[in-house]
């Protein structure tokens, strides 16, 4: 079945300092969504990418989408400790085409 | 406030317990979910429904029942679990292809 990968795992940066979490999927995508868990809370959606190649950017955070629509990115340039949380990608389930399927999750730590 | 509620927020409960979680939406949408998240596990979908109708049931054990009366509640019946389920079970609501809206959770211990 369709399995959605992310690396690293976890990650721990210096406030101030750049990071960067990677999407892939076994299959072709027709979109993919990010979401943002914060310690003791529930995923709450980022930002959805549905074209080929499609860059998106939220404030200090850039969300791209691969050619193949196959991979994705989440960048944040110089972090904040508010940005500690487990970052998570999720593409449609290959069942039913709307529910979502979510990677591991990158686990961010930000020390001030 | 998402505007999906989940009761209770936490839950104990014995292998021979039965004991349901409740799920409401406040926001229109016609697709509604129940996901494990595990510490070990990333977001697992359990099960999933459009318009009342159960369009996907992820190989959970029978163990675990849903039930979804109208487009706005979603219950997850629990019995007989074991220790490997403690989880927190979230559930989330959506249109079809749109973004999910999560509530905060049961935090589920089995003893």
């Amino acid at each position: 079945g369709q399995q959605v990968m992310q690396i690293p795992q976890y990650q721990h940066v210096q406030e101030g300092e750049d990071f960067t979490t990677y999407c892939n999927s076994s299959t072709t995508l027709s979109n993919i969504q990010w979401y943002k868990q914060r310690p003791g809370g529930h995923p709450v959606f980022l930002i959805q990418l549905v074209k080929s190649g499609e860059v998106k950017k939220q404030k200090r955070l850039t969300f791209q989408f691969g050619e193949a629509k196959k991979n994705s990115s989440l960048h944040i340039t110089a972090t904040q400790t508010t940005d500690v949380g487990t970052y998570f990608c999720a593409g449609p389930n290959s069942n039913s085409g709307y529910a979502l399927n979510f990677g591991k999750g990158t686990s961010l730590l930000v020390t001030p | 406030e998402t505007g999906v509620t989940q009761t209770p927020r936490h839950l104990v409960m014995g292998m021979t317990n039965k004991k349901s979680l409740k799920c409401e939406q406040h926001l229109g949408h016609n697709a509604m979910y129940w996901y494990k998240q595990s510490a070990k596990k990333p977001l697992e979908l359990m099960f999933v429904y459009n318009f009342k109708e159960q369009t996907e049931n992820n190989s959970v054990p029978s163990r675990f029942s849903p039930e979804c009366p109208n487009s706005s509640h979603l219950f997850l019946h629990l019995h007989t679990l074991q220790p490997e389920d403690s989880a927190l079970y979230l559930c989330a609501s959506s249109h079809p292809e749109g973004k999910l809206f999560f509530g905060s959770g049961t935090q589920l211990s089995v003893l």
